[in-house]
C-alpha cells in the first residue's frame, strides 16, 4: 500500500534548537509539498518541489526554513533557529505533475512540532 | 483575497439530511479541483477530484461553475461519520509551475 511516509510523527524542542523533518514521498511521483496547519491558519504552502528541483518556496521564512530533495526518496524540511511560533502541523504530500496540472495530491501522517 | 476561499462554518447538519458549501476561487486559469476530507488530528485525504461536468460519488456530489469561479459539494443523507473539515483544492499554473492552494476548510458536525 504505497503511502508518503514522514518522520518524526512528534517532535517538542527547545526554542534555539534545530528541527529536521524527512519525508518519503511515493514511489513515481515526481512532485513534493510541504505544507504547515494551524488552527489559525489553516494549511499553508511552504514550498514544492518537482523532479526535486524547488518550484516555489516563497511561503517559507527564508531566514530560519529551509526544504531540500537530497534524492528522489527523501525530502528535508529544517528550522534553525526554531521558535514557539513555529508550533504546528507539518505535512509533506506527492503527486504527480504533468507540467500542466498536478494530480491529487497524497499526505503523510505529518509532524507535529512543539517548540517550548 | 484570499486565493481559495471557504465557509469555515460549522455546518451542523441533522442525521440523514442534505447539506452543501461552496468554495470560491480567485485564479480563473485554475485547471482542476479537489475535495479533500480531514479528521481531527489527521492528515487530509482525497474525497474526490471535481470535473467540469460535475461528478457525484455515491452520496456526494462535485459541481464545478467556471463562469462564477467555484465549486460545490452536496453530501446527501448525512452519517455521523460524515463530520469532518472540507477542504477544497484548486491547482493553477502560475509563475512558478503548478500547485496545490487548499481553502481553510469548512467544518461539518453531523448530529443524531
Amino acid at each position: 500500500d504505497a503511502r508518503v511516509t514522514q518522520t518524526p510523527r512528534h517532535k517538542v524542542t527547545e526554542m534555539g534548537q534545530e528541527v529536521t523533518m524527512r519525508c518519503q514521498p511515493i514511489l513515481g511521483h515526481n512532485t513534493v509539498f510541504w505544507y504547515r496547519q494551524t488552527m489559525m491558519q489553516g494549511l499553508e504552502l511552504l514550498a514544492y518541489f518537482r523532479n526535486r528541483a524547488p518550484l516555489d518556496d516563497s511561503g517559507m521564512p527564508k531566514d530560519r526554513f529551509s526544504a531540500e530533495m537530497p534524492d528522489a526518496t527523501l525530502a528535508t524540511l529544517k528550522i534553525q533557529p526554531s521558535e514557539p511560533r513555529d508550533s504546528a502541523v507539518y505535512f509533506c504530500a506527492s503527486g504527480f505533475n504533468t507540467g500542466r496540472v498536478v494530480t491529487e495530491a497524497f499526505f503523510g501522517q505529518g509532524t507535529r512540532l512543539t517548540v517550548v | 483575497r484570499k486565493e481559495v476561499e471557504q465557509d469555515p462554518g460549522p455546518f451542523n447538519v441533522p442525521e440523514g439530511a442534505t447539506v452543501a458549501f461552496n468554495c470560491t476561487y480567485s485564479n480563473s486559469a485554475s485547471q482542476s479541483f479537489f475535495w479533500y476530507r480531514q479528521d481531527c488530528r489527521k492528515e487530509p485525504k482525497l474525497l474526490m477530484s471535481v470535473y467540469s461536468s460535475g461528478n457525484e460519488d455515491g452520496r456526494f456530489t462535485a459541481q464545478l461553475n467556471r463562469a462564477s469561479q467555484y465549486i460545490s459539494l452536496l453530501i446527501r443523507d448525512s452519517k455521523l461519520s460524515d463530520s469532518a473539515t472540507y477542504l477544497c483544492v484548486v491547482n493553477a499554473l502560475g509563475a512558478a509551475g503548478n500547485k496545490l492552494t487548499f481553502g481553510g476548510g469548512t467544518r461539518v458536525l453531523v448530529k443524531p
